[in-house]
């Protein structure tokens, strides 16, 4: 069983949708969990950067985590066309000087306008 | 502010040739981490460097070896290539008391 699981998709939503992204873990030593957006052929962008368990807002980006549950997800609210690409959920123990990052899969979405 | 460079940003090897891949941080940052993105998979953690030391090793052959310098930028050497190290290599810098990282554009290495 891998540390981080993510649906891989593709995912496929009319513009304007609300987009919902989930990612599920076995590793109960995560404390920080971070969303990433990557474009075909680029490096990973920072979306979303939480600690612990709560909601996080940041424009159209919305990011969940409940650690009872080992569950984090991402919603795009107001799907725009630009914001196909893969999305990456990534975790981390957070020690100090070592802050390795796991990650999903990455899901595939496409927004259709 | 400059992001994460790394360079090259392609480059074509033979099996059983040695690459060199060179990432410089974001200005501030102090550590280093490399990771190795195959395609349709997540990036897998191959080595973190902090104030010049190694602090993480992920599962990789010992083929596989980076350095941080003392202005932080960093270096990773995979030798006697296979065909299978063929992939996105990505750099990400963090300022290494905290696991917020931010990436490079990545080096697409291809090995024929």
């Amino acid at each position: 069983q891998k540390e981080v699981e993510q649906d891989p998709g593709p995912l496929s939503v009319p513009e304007g949708a609300i987009v919902s992204l989930n990612c599920t873990y076995s590793n109960s030593a995560f404390q920080y969990f971070m969303w990433y957006r990557q474009y075909s052929r680029k490096g990973p962008e920072l979306l979303m950067y939480t600690y612990s368990s709560g909601n996080k807002e940041d424009g159209r980006f919305t990011a969940q985590v409940d650690k009872s549950s080992k569950y984090i997800s991402l919603f795009i609210r107001d799907s725009q066309p630009s914001d196909s690409a893969t999305y990456l959920c990534a975790m981390s123990e957070g020690n100090f000087g070592n802050e390795k990052l796991t990650f999903g899969t990455g899901t595939r979405l496409t927004i259709i306008p | 502010d400059a992001g994460v460079t790394q360079s090259p940003t392609h480059l074509i090897k033979t099996r059983g040739q040695h690459v060199t891949l060179r990432c410089s941080p974001i200005s501030g940052h102090k550590s280093v981490s490399w990771y190795q993105q195959v395609l349709g998979q997540g990036p897998q953690f191959i080595f973190q460097y902090y104030e010049k030391e190694e602090r993480g090793r992920g599962n990789f052959p010992d083929r596989f070896s980076a350095r941080q310098f003392p202005n932080y930028s960093s270096e990773l050497n995979v030798n006697a290539l296979l065909l299978g190290d063929s992939a996105l290599y990505l750099c990400a810098s963090s300022w290494g008391d905290r696991a917020e990282a931010f990436f490079g554009q990545g080096t697409r290495l291809t090995v024929v």
